[in-house]
C-alpha cells in the first residue's frame, strides 16, 4: 500500500514570496491533515479536512495560509506572502476516518530567507 | 485542554541497553495515546497506540508502552536498543470526539556503539 506522498521535499524562497505544497493521501482515506513542525518542536495541526470539507482550521494563519482539497483526494497548502517564521517542515497526514490512526508523509522542508 | 509533556529533550544510551522515554499527558477523559518516531529527513512513523483495553501495548520494532492512568503517563520502553533506533520520538494525545492530536516536543535518542 502506497503511503502519503508529498512534494516538493525541499523548498527555499525569499520572504514575501509565495509557495505551495502538495499532498496525496493514502487511497481511501477520508481525513487529511496539514501540520507545521518548527525545528525543536512537535508538529502543530494547521488544518483538517474530512473529504473536501474543512473540519478544523482554528490554528491556520488565514491572512497568509490557505489550503484546499477540492475533490476530496489530494490537497494543496499555500503560503502567500511567506515570512521568516514560516521556516519549518510541513507534514501531511491522512486517516481512514477522523477517529483513526494518522499516517504521515515525509514532509516538505521550507526555508524562508 | 489536552497537553503532552516529554521531560527529556535528549537521551543517550549504549547499544544493547534498555530504554525508557517518558510521556505525561493532561486530559480530562480517557485519551487516545500514540508514540511516533521520526528519523532525520523523514516523516513520522507510528510505533504504537492506545485506545482502550490492555494498558500494556506492544508496537513495532520491539517497542512497548504502558498506560498508567493514576500517573497520567504513557512511557515508551525497549529492552535492548539497536543503533538504528537513533531518532526523535514523539508522544501524542488525541482527544476522543475531536480526534485532534497534540504532540509533545519530542525526545532525541542517541545510541552509542
Amino acid at each position: 500500500e502506497a503511503g502519503v506522498a508529498q512534494s516538493p521535499r525541499y523548498k527555499i524562497i525569499e520572504k514575501r514570496q509565495s509557495v505551495a505544497f502538495w499532498c496525496n493521501p493514502i487511497s481511501g482515506h477520508a481525513t487529511l491533515y496539514w501540520y507545521q513542525q518548527i525545528l525543536g518542536q512537535g508538529p502543530k495541526l494547521l488544518i483538517q479536512f474530512q473529504n473536501n470539507g474543512v473540519v478544523d482550521d482554528s490554528q491556520l494563519p488565514k491572512d497568509r495560509f490557505s489550503a484546499e482539497r477540492l475533490k476530496g483526494v489530494d490537497s494543496t497548502l499555500k503560503i502567500q506572502p511567506a515570512k521568516l517564521e514560516d521556516s519549518a517542515v510541513y507534514l501531511c497526514a491522512s486517516s481512514l476516518e477522523q477517529a483513526d490512526t494518522q499516517y504521515f508523509g515525509p514532509g516538505t522542508r521550507l526555508t524562508v530567507l | 485542554a489536552q497537553s503532552v509533556t516529554q521531560p527529556d529533550i535528549h537521551i543517550t544510551v549504549s547499544e544493547g541497553a534498555s530504554l525508557e522515554l517518558r510521556c505525561n499527558y493532561s486530559y480530562g477523559a480517557t485519551p487516545y495515546l500514540f508514540w511516533y518516531v521520526q528519523s532525520p529527513g523523514q516523516g513520522l512513523q507510528l510505533l504504537l497506540k492506545y485506545f482502550s483495553g490492555d494498558t500494556l501495548v506492544q508496537g513495532i520494532k520491539g517497542f512497548e508502552a504502558e498506560f498508567k492512568r493514576s500517573q497520567s503517563s504513557f512511557n515508551l520502553r525497549k529492552p535492548s536498543v539497536h543503533w538504528s533506533d537513533a531518532a526523535e520520538y514523539f508522544c501524542a494525545v488525541g482527544a476522543s470526539g475531536t480526534y485532534k492530536y497534540i504532540f509533545g516536543t519530542g525526545t532525541r535518542l542517541k545510541v552509542l556503539a
